[in-house]
């Protein structure tokens, strides 16, 4: 059974970069026939998808954030991240990484979830 | 952009009672339909998809119908540890959550 993990600072200053890991186990991103996202969750915008990779390394983003958002993929290491330019206090929120199949699929698999928080 | 529109917002009920959530979507997504529940300080579960289909291990006393705009899920005699967030979510073009319906113990 898949297992996904979250990883890195729960505080970012304003303006500055969220950066968070994913940890993939149980299963090969490489395998294929899966997409792994980033989905957040604050109490003013409920829950969010930011985006997806495959293990290609081909992305899509929410085009509300495509502008601030990079999400890159490390099969080496079994893992994927995110980055998030520019954050602003509305940029804090619990984030989670999740496992879809290939589109359309639902989100099968989540990690527990990260809570971060945009303050100086 | 799909947005996704649950009622009600807050469902006051009892152990044993059969209750129903509703989702609407901004324009037809077929099928592409999912149900999550959510416990406090614990990520969403992936109760149904395909607007009907019953994941692997979720208990029967879970059903889920529609199509196209209208869909509904229904708890047809709630446990004690049905009481908690659920969410629709379509997945036909990207991904939007509805904002969540917080089921109450009365």
């Amino acid at each position: 059974q898949v297992q996904l993990q979250e990883s890195g600072p729960g505080l970012v200053k304003p303006s500055q970069t969220l950066s968070l890991t994913c940890a993939v186990s149980g299963g090969s991103i490489s395998s294929g026939g899966h997409s792994w996202s980033w989905i957040r969750q604050s109490p003013g915008k409920g829950l969010e998808w930011i985006g997806y990779i495959y293990y290609t390394g081909s992305t899509y983003y929410n085009p509300s954030l495509e502008s601030r958002v990079t999400i890159s993929v490390d099969t080496s290491k079994n893992q994927f991240s995110l980055k998030l330019g520019s954050v602003t206090a509305a940029d804090t929120a619990v984030y989670y990484c999740a496992r879809a199949g290939t589109m359309p699929q639902p989100f099968d698999s989540w990690g527990q979830g990260t809570l971060v928080t945009v303050s100086s | 952009d799909i947005q996704m529109t649950q009622s009600p917002s807050t469902l006051s009920a009892s152990v044993g009672d059969r209750v129903t959530i509703t989702c609407r979507a901004s324009q037809r997504i077929s099928s592409w339909l999912a149900w999550y529940q959510q416990r406090p300080g614990q990520a969403p579960k992936l109760l149904i998809y395909k607007a009907s289909t019953l994941e692997t291990g979720v208990p029967s006393r879970f059903s889920a119908s529609g199509s196209g705009t209208e869909f509904t899920l229904t708890i047809s005699s709630l446990h004690p540890d049905d009481f908690a967030t659920y969410y629709c979510q379509q997945y036909s073009s990207y991904y939007t959550f509805g904002q969540g319906t917080k089921l109450e113990i009365k």
